[in-house]
């Protein structure tokens, strides 16, 4: 296992259209959270998974972002009706909690970079 | 007021020298505290997390916690060129502040 990987890396998209980022935690990960950053800020928490459920989403997340894990394993973020704000870094990270406790170590992938025109 | 607060730096400090990096925060409830590591272009890493009031040490670096005060800071001994970065303030893993850029300078 190398790792949390993100798919795809860079995508360019117009204003308006959809994307969507998948990413593949670490496989005995059962937490996996996405972020956003931008630069020269921190990454903004946007929801995060614990197995398949989606236990907590930013309340500054817009209707247009929607995320899923199926199946506990991968995830997918989409973003519907594009907008230049939406450009930033998307950060995907998993972590191991055993029995509830959560030791903070966030293995992050490498990102996707939207850029919206 | 944001929730993470941290200087943004550039905060230069030579080769050798104790780089110390704050953090302030605002939820008074908050029980989990993490710095991580951002090198320009890369993803953040962990380097300490810390939960309880006081010091926690591992190796260079040194972790310092004052709830009542809402005050986390990061202490770097013996700076090296390689620490250059930028260093996160997260609180509870949903709040990270904007980071402090650290530049050791050789």
């Amino acid at each position: 296992d190398t790792g949390v990987s993100q798919d795809p890396r860079h995508k360019i998209t117009k204003r308006g259209q959809n994307v969507t980022f998948r990413c593949d935690p670490i496989s005995e990960h059962n937490r996996l959270y996405w972020y956003r950053q931008t630069l020269g800020q921190g990454p903004e928490f946007l929801t995060y998974f614990q197995n398949e459920a989606q236990l907590e989403k930013s309340r500054l997340l817009s209707d247009r972002f929607s995320a899923e894990r199926p199946k506990g394993s991968f995830s997918t973020l989409e973003i519907q009706r594009t907008e230049q704000g939406d450009s930033a870094m998307y950060l995907c990270a998993s972590s191991l909690d055993e029995a509830g406790v959560d030791t903070g170590e966030l293995f992050f992938g490498e990102g996707s970079r939207l850029t919206v025109l | 007021q944001k929730e993470v607060e941290q200087n943004s730096g550039p905060l230069s400090v030579p080769e050798g020298a104790i780089a110390s990096l704050n953090c302030t925060y605002s939820d008074r409830g908050s029980q989990s505290f993490f710095w991580y590591r951002q090198y320009s272009g890369k993803s953040p890493e962990l380097i300490m997390s810390i939960y309880s009031n006081g010091d926690k040490e591992d190796g260079r670096f040194t972790a310092q916690l004052n709830k009542a005060s809402q005050y986390v800071s990061l202490l770097i001994r013996d700076s090296q060129p390689s620490d250059s970065a930028t260093y996160l303030c997260a609180v509870k893993l949903k709040v990270f502040g904007a980071g402090t850029i650290l530049r050791v300078k050789s």
